[in-house]
């Protein structure tokens, strides 16, 4: 079954702290993730796409095949970092939908 | 992006009876999604379009009606709503299945 797991609800660091959101997928075929951010009461916005290798707003995530995870990382986390974050998986044989996780939300203190 | 828009952005209704949710967008994608937001879940997809005509399940498509006669809209309808319709809904769509989806900014739905 295609499944994403973020283990975390709620992930609290302080200003300057390194950040990793964790992400893990169950998926048969070739994955393609995502990561989307939400800031309070706004819309998804795309954060990273996995085959676009970029890094947005300091933030990286590596595809990792063999632990099956995409795991998102900043190295110094800012206050305007605060929000929710969910991890996607595309699956192609449904329109392209999108599978999400349960959602991180990330506190970043002053 | 104002390319997608969503209306309501809030409603309030009681069980039992028909709510519309709005969605529209001008970049006249392919495909298009509702979701469905709560605590606990993350999104879920209730049902998508790939094309004007063209519907089908997502993974919660009961109590959900959906249409698109035109590209551009794909309203969603609560033929008799229920208490545990009581979420946010998000409209999405893109230009190809391989491409990223666009939110729209959601709607408010409660149902009393």
């Amino acid at each position: 079954a295609q499944r994403v797991t973020q283990p975390e609800k709620l992930l609290s660091v302080f200003k300057g702290a390194p950040v990793e959101l964790k992400c893990n997928y169950s998926y048969s075929g070739s994955p393609e993730l995502f990561w989307y951010v939400q800031y309070s009461r706004q819309r998804l916005q795309l954060l990273l796409r996995h085959i676009s290798r970029e890094s947005i707003k300091g933030f990286t995530a590596d595809l990792n095949k063999g632990e099956t995870s995409f795991h998102l990382k900043k190295p110094f986390a800012q206050e305007e970092d605060s929000a929710m974050y969910y991890c996607a998986l595309r699956i192609y044989n449904q329109g392209g939908k999108l599978i999400f996780g349960q959602g991180t939300e990330l506190s970043v203190k002053p | 992006d104002a390319g997608i828009t969503q209306s309501p952005r809030y409603k309030i209704t009681e069980t039992g009876r028909q709510v519309t949710l709005m969605c529209h967008q001008t970049w006249s994608h392919s495909y298009m999604f509702w979701y469905r937001q709560d605590l606990g879940h993350g999104l879920r997809l209730i049902y998508y379009s790939a094309a004007a005509d063209i519907t089908d399940k997502g993974e919660v498509p009961d109590g959900y009606v959906v249409s698109r006669s035109k590209t551009e809209n794909f309203p969603l309808t609560l033929e008799s709503a229920t208490r545990s319709q009581t979420s946010v809904y998000f409209c999405a769509s893109s230009d190809w299945s391989n491409q990223p989806q666009h939110f729209g900014d959601g709607t408010r739905l409660s149902i009393l």
